[in-house]
């Protein structure tokens, strides 16, 4: 199974911030990567797939990245309510796998 | 719009059955492929298992392979899953979630239901 790493597991980042979230995949693949938002008591929100392809309705300040063993989530100007869980997913084979997930707090 | 209510959870004791059922709404359930995924409390996502639209083909994650079931009905706009021999380990909230055609991953998610394995 591929495994996926999310690094950081959390971080502190005020309203404005730019983010980035990291996923490394344990082997390469082409761009067979989705990523998810989770707040509190909530199911996950699909944001990007395809790597880079954003979900309709999701701000343009969401964007992904990568391809092979190394993606990127960036959430260019952090707002309020982006503060949350964020997963990547891998479908580039079964069984489907996420990473650890990377908390977004406030600072 | 596309509506996924899961239904069946509560509290079992270990090596008890559950069945967890999905009424699907809002789309053509028969055209899509069906996923559960668990979350246990506190911990990240867990994909359990996959059928595709037909039923054609199933697949598990190995934590549940021989004990978990996933199942459809399309008469009925309804996806299953039936967990035998159940584990303290398999405690988690059991989100379905919809398939989008083109790749596995996950646009339409249930809104979860919980399962607690407890003596």
């Amino acid at each position: 199974a591929i495994q996926l790493t999310q690094s950081p597991s959390s971080l502190s980042a005020s309203v404005g911030d730019r983010v980035t979230i990291t996923c490394r995949a344990s082997q390469g693949f082409s761009s067979a990567l989705a990523w998810y938002q989770q707040k509190p008591g909530k199911a996950p929100k699909l944001l990007i797939y395809d790597a880079s392809s954003l979900e309709s309705g999701v701000p343009s300040r969401f964007s992904g990245s990568g391809s092979g063993t190394d993606f990127t989530l960036t959430i260019s100007s952090l707002q309020p309510e982006d503060f949350a869980t964020y997963y990547c997913q891998q479908f580039n084979n079964y069984p489907l796998t996420f990473g650890g997930g990377t908390k977004v707090e406030i600072k | 719009q596309v509506q996924l209510v899961e239904s069946g959870g509560g509290v079992v004791q270990p090596g008890r059955s559950l069945r967890l059922s999905c009424a699907a709404s809002g789309f053509t359930f028969s055209s899509y492929g069906m996923h559960w995924v668990r979350q246990a409390p506190g911990k990240g996502l867990d994909w359990v298992a996959v059928i595709w639209y037909d039923g054609s083909n199933k697949y598990y994650a190995d934590s549940v392979k021989g004990r978990f079931t996933i199942s459809r009905d399309n008469s009925k706009n309804t996806l299953y899953l039936q967990m035998n021999n159940l584990r303290a380990e398999d405690t988690a909230v059991y989100y379905c979630a919809r398939k989008n055609p083109s790749g596995a991953f996950l646009p339409d998610w249930g809104q979860g239901t919980l399962v607690t394995v407890s003596s």
